[in-house]
């Protein structure tokens, strides 16, 4: 059973498209979240949600909404898509959000290639 | 300005050998300390932790140190395997709900 699951797995679209990506995890986690992995590599945060609300939001264009419909669910949806968005996006979650030694569980990870 | 840093991109080490694999952090107040393992088209997997009340954390065959006054922590994973071939990344965790990743290294054991 797969416990952090992204939905595409690939996935090639044209610039000014929109898109969205989906992450579902059956952890019972209350904590989910989206990280990109730009072409240096670099994993970044970019939201964080704690039982449906947004807690973090880094500096993440505003053509980048996340959407969480329940604990288990994190979207990422994607507005006027550029050649700047192609990398690699993973949701993860985690439990005990308020306490900081906590892991996070990755997703197989979104690989987004805008032409 | 990267808060978390692995300055070694890569690593090739013999089976059988001892990896060594190295992270320094540039934020003192930082406490928690992470390490995940990455195969090619697979998310982070968690591989083992570290708080700053410790120096020192084992599980199997991997050994993360930390020392807190140089800012500075590794992963040493004994005898090394050809499975452990991956990228290792470095994290740190300043605040709850986030996490802040070096940039990885990527790790080959070689016959």
């Amino acid at each position: 059973d797969t416990a952090v699951s992204q939905t595409p797995k690939y996935l090639v679209t044209q610039m000014g498209n929109d898109k969205s990506i989906k992450c579902e995890q059956n952890l019972g986690h209350d904590t989910m979240y989206w990280y990109k992995q730009d072409s240096k590599k670099f994993l970044k945060i970019m939201f964080s949600y704690n039982n449906k609300e947004l807690i973090i939001n880094e500096t993440v264009p505003n053509r980048f909404s996340p959407k969480s419909p329940d604990k288990a669910h994190l979207n990422l949806h994607i507005n006027s898509l550029e050649l700047g968005d192609s990398a690699v996006y993973f949701c993860a979650s985690s439990q005990d959000p308020g306490q900081v030694n906590t892991e996070a569980f990755f997703g197989q990870g979104t690989r987004l290639t805008v032409v | 300005d990267q808060q978390v840093k692995q300055n070694s991109p890569s690593l090739s080490v013999q089976e059988g050998r001892i990896s060594i694999l190295n992270c320094d952090y540039t934020n003192s107040m930082f406490d928690y300390f992470l390490w995940y393992k990455k195969y090619p088209a697979e998310g982070p997997t968690f591989l083992i932790s570290i708080s700053s009340i410790k120096d020192k954390n084992e599980d199997g065959r991997f050994t993360v140190f930390l020392n807190k006054s140089a800012k500075h922590l590794s992963l040493h994973i004994v005898p090394s395997q050809p499975g452990d071939s991956a990228v290792y990344f470095c994290a740190a965790i300043p605040l709850p709900n986030k996490l802040i990743f070096g940039a990885g290294t990527r790790l080959a054991v070689h016959p």
